[in-house]
């Protein structure tokens, strides 16, 4: 069972345009949430994170947005660049940390 | 921001040779460590978490003495995969936990691509 859903697999957006990334938990133990980028042969590497009794969290052109009610959070990429492009993974931890399935980012020129 | 390497980055070796893969946190002490599997265009797969001093625990289905995990030190983790084969061909990753007070997270190192021929 997959405790964290993430949506969509994957997306297209032309540079400059928003990319929105959202995952969904039922687990209400987790504390934690962040975000990974990873690059293709590369280890996934910590983005932007957030706790759940922070509704929004900037860091850059990167923004978490957290619905603590609906448990479900999503990352928002601003004016997003070709070199945004890679696969982006939510997590959430309580004791361990649990991954999402991943979306595979494409931002064209 | 915390750096966890990874030594060697890739590896070719012939089917039925081990092959030791090292994870160091550089900046940080991490008593736990994980050891992840990632195959291509799919999320990582826990395979064991790895405590310092203490054996390391697996994940349902993980094979403990095909993948022999040793965290000698608390900077340093190792993954053995013994007779190695085809099958066994994967992008390894580790990752170290940091407690910062309240707050922990995971930090990745780079991956280890291996390549059982």
């Amino acid at each position: 069972q997959q405790q964290v859903k993430q949506s969509p697999q994957s997306l297209i957006v032309q540079k400059g345009g928003i990319p929105i990334i959202n995952c969904a938990y039922e687990n209400t133990a987790f504390d934690y949430f962040p975000w990974y980028q990873q690059f293709p042969g590369k280890g996934p590497a910590l983005l932007i994170a957030i706790r759940p009794d922070v509704s929004e969290k900037k860091e850059g052109r990167f923004t978490i947005s957290f619905n603590k009610s609906a448990k479900q959070f999503s990352l928002h990429i601003m004016d997003s660049q070709p070199g945004d492009s890679a696969t982006y993974f939510c997590a959430a931890i309580a004791s361990m940390l649990t991954f999402g399935g991943g979306t595979r980012l494409m931002v064209k020129p | 921001g915390a750096v966890v390497s990874q030594h060697p980055s890739w590896v070719i070796c012939k089917s039925g040779t081990s092959v030791k893969i090292e994870c160091r946190s550089l900046d940080f002490q991490a008593t736990t460590m994980f050891w992840y599997r990632q195959f291509p265009k799919q999320s990582l797969m826990l395979m064991a978490t790895s405590n310092e001093g203490s054996k390391a625990t697996y994940e349902q289905g993980v094979e403990k003495d095909k993948f022999l995990i040793n965290h000698a030190s608390l900077t340093l983790s190792t993954l053995t995969v013994t007779s190695a084969h085809p099958e066994d061909s994967s992008f390894y990753i580790c990752s170290a936990r940091l407690l910062a007070g309240a707050l922990e997270t995971q930090y990745f190192g780079p991956g280890t691509r291996l390549l059982v021929l």
